[in-house]
């Protein structure tokens, strides 16, 4: 058990539709990042939140947006729903950031239908 | 820009053989660290090991070693004596200290398969 802990696990929805991702960090971790995991694109960096403020954004489309807050935990909304955001997105948790290892969460499988 | 590359896509084997596992990275940082992890058939992502850029030894873990050499840019990682239950995805992943704030990029991946 990596501490790290996303909710829902599995996700359903129509095209169009929004949804919200939520992740809690292991206990004492500070930063909070978000992946995709897709069959055809491997783990696409998203974007990072360090101590509730944004850090790094990665390949995130503008339909996609999160935060951090103050309890540390945070939330990834996805709106306008398309079929190609049908994917694995993981929250992971580091404590310091740099060179400190990721811990991930089991994942939330999003399903667009 | 940091990239991380794993050219083997799959690697299948039977059980108790040896296999190894390649990664080669591109860095333009000094500083840097390098990870793999590892994803079964589960699901969950586990970290493995770290590495930072200053510290090429090599290290073993059990049935799992992991050599670094910065000569070559790579960080492969040797399994002895596989098992059904190292089968999973294994990826690498490159950490930069003054760049990208930090965030790991991974390699594509590289699925494992033992045989029994």
């Amino acid at each position: 058990d990596s501490g790290v802990t996303q909710t829902p696990k599995h996700l359903i929805t129509a095209t169009g539709q929004r949804v919200t991702l939520r992740c809690s960090p292991r206990s004492g971790d500070l930063s909070v990042y978000w992946y995709q995991q897709s069959l055809d694109q491997g783990l696409q960096f998203l974007i990072q939140y360090y101590n509730g403020e944004e850090r790094a954004k990665g390949n995130i489309l503008e339909r996609f947006s999160a935060q951090q807050f103050p309890d540390l935990h945070s939330e990834l909304n996805l709106s306008s729903l398309e079929l190609g955001d049908s994917a694995l997105y993981f929250c992971a948790s580091s404590a310091r950031g740099v060179g400190s290892p990721l811990h991930f969460g089991n994942g939330t499988r999003l399903t667009v239908t | 820009a940091q990239k991380v590359t794993q050219a083997q896509t799959e690697i299948s084997v039977v059980e108790k053989e040896d296999v190894t596992l390649d990664c080669v990275y591109e860095t333009r940082d000094t500083t840097y660290y390098l990870f793999w992890y590892k994803q079964p058939p589960s699901g969950e992502l586990v970290f493995l090991i770290r590495r930072n850029s200053f510290d090429e030894q090599n290290e073993i873990s059990g049935r799992y070693s992991w050599n670094f050499q910065k000569s070559t840019s790579s960080f492969n990682f040797t399994i002895t004596a596989s098992q059904v239950v190292d089968s999973a995805v294994y990826f690498c992943a490159l950490s930069e200290l003054n760049t990208n704030a930090g965030k790991s990029t991974f390699g594509d991946g590289t699925t494992l398969t033992v045989k029994p």
